[in-house]
């Protein structure tokens, strides 16, 4: 059973586009909602984080918005350059010290 | 900043034969490791959590005797893949925490990840 639901699987845009990934979950009890790049062959690498006190959080070009109420949280990459294509990865953890619950991955590409 | 060495990056086996995989914090240490599974295009499977002088945990489904964890120091963590066959091909990932960098209210729970070894078995 997935506790974090990662959508969508793919998507492609252009340079310059804002790819936005969606996440949702149903513990609430999760307080630490971190994001994941990950490039073929390699580990992946921490993004952005949030914990859910915190409705938006910004670093460089990646933002995550977070909706508490909803259970959502989302990535937007802004201003996206052919080098962000990666794919990404959501994930959660319970009670701060728990083990990392991972979204399905999206693989975004994004075009010159 | 936290750097996990994983080594090694590829390795090809022989059906049967045993490999080992090392992580290690090199700059911090790490009182927990986790040991993950990936098959392409997919999510990151976790597979044990192993505290520093403890046995490890296994996830539901993980076989212990197969997938052997020792984690003798808070630098260095293995996994070792015992009688090896060709469905225990996957890329590997540890991941290790370092509680030095969180911090109360932080964003930062400092969970670092090795580079992966990716795991043929011929």
């Amino acid at each position: 059973q997935q506790q974090v639901k990662q959508s969508p699987q793919s998507l492609i845009v252009q340079k310059g586009g804002i790819p936005i990934i969606n996440c949702a979950y149903e513990n609430t009890a999760f307080d630490y909602f971190p994001w994941y790049q990950q490039f073929p062959g390699k580990g992946p690498a921490l993004l952005i984080a949030i914990r859910p006190d915190v409705s938006e959080k910004k670093e460089g070009r990646f933002t995550i918005s977070f909706n508490k109420s909803a259970k959502q949280f989302s990535l937007h990459i802004m201003d996206s350059q052919p080098g962000d294509s990666a794919t990404y990865f959501c994930a959660a953890s319970l009670y701060s010290w728990g083990k990392l619950q991972f979204g399905a991955g999206t693989q975004v590409v994004v075009t010159p | 900043g936290a750097v996990v060495s994983q080594h090694p990056s590829r390795v090809i086996c022989k059906s049967g034969t045993s490999v080992k995989i090392e992580c290690r914090s090199l700059d911090f240490q790490a009182t927990t490791m986790f040991w993950y599974r990936q098959f392409p295009k997919q999510s990151l499977m976790l597979m044990a959590t192993s505290n520093e002088g403890s046995k490890a945990t296994y996830e539901q489904g993980v076989e212990k005797d197969k997938f052997l964890i020792n984690h003798a120091s808070l630098t260095l963590s293995t996994l070792t893949v015992t009688s090896a066959h060709p469905e225990d091909s996957s890329f590997y990932i540890c991941s290790a925490r370092d509680l030095s960098t969180v911090l109360v209210g932080s964003s930062n729970y400092g969970y670092t990840f090795g580079s992966g070894t990716r795991l043929t078995v011929v």
